[in-house]
């Protein structure tokens, strides 16, 4: 079936370093692709997205290619701030899924001032 | 749009009381799912309804749960009885496409003692 893996963590970054978390996943067909971010005591909030093969999602400084050729949909974020200390989670949709999103685990995001 | 709204925020409940939690879902949406989401389990997906009827119910733990979604703007999580274990932030997600990501609601944090 379709699975989700990202980077363990807890990530923990310098304001204005560059963050990268990693994800991968497994999936016939497809999959929309996405990131969501959780802050402290709120739900889950998307992030951004990408629906098609080489596509780039983009949202308040962050990015992510969906790269069909090694299944990856890395996070980027050229200069981290504080305030973006979050739980980051990866994410797909597919037909396949019966159009229900998997999770991955999420992955814990530090940024100390 | 206020969003997906989920009530109550918090419910603090004795061990065998029944325990009914809420959802309006953003207008238009005709995808709902309902997630439990702890620490040691991480975000699972209990049931999700597409134009109100419940299309997968296989994450739902046990018959003590049950969900409905009498129409487009109501949806309920109900447990009875209640226990411990169930004690975990439940949220209410609504979609208006396939390939579209998700809206959140801010959750329901159930505390079952």
């Amino acid at each position: 079936g379709d699975s989700v893996t990202q980077m363990e963590g807890p990530v923990t970054l310098s304001e204005e370093a560059f963050l990268t978390i990693n994800c991968t996943y497994t999936a016939t067909g497809y999959p929309s692709l996405f990131w969501y971010v959780q802050y402290p005591g709120e739900g889950l909030q998307l992030l951004l997205k990408a629906t098609k093969a080489d596509d780039k999602g983009s949202n308040k400084g962050f990015e992510a290619t969906y790269r069909k050729e090694t299944t990856s949909f890395h996070l980027e974020k050229g200069s981290v701030q504080v305030s973006d200390s979050a739980v980051y989670f990866c994410a797909l949709r597919s037909y396949t899924g019966g159009f229900k999103t998997i999770f991955g685990a999420g992955t814990r995001l530090f940024v100390k001032a | 749009d206020a969003g997906v709204i989920q009530s109550p925020r918090h419910e603090v409940t004795e061990m065998g009381q029944e325990v009914t939690l809420r959802c309006k879902p953003i207008s238009g949406h005709d995808y709902l799912f309902w997630y439990r989401q702890t620490m040691m389990r991480g975000l699972e997906l209990l049931i999700y309804f597409n134009n109100n009827v419940p299309i997968d119910d296989s994450g739902m733990p046990e018959d003590r749960f049950s969900a409905k979604m009498p129409n487009a703007s109501f949806s309920t999580l109900k447990i009875q009885p209640s226990e411990p274990r169930d004690s975990a932030v439940y949220f209410c997600a609504s979609s208006s496409g396939r390939a579209d990501g998700y809206t959140f609601g801010s959750g329901t944090r159930l505390t079952v003692v």
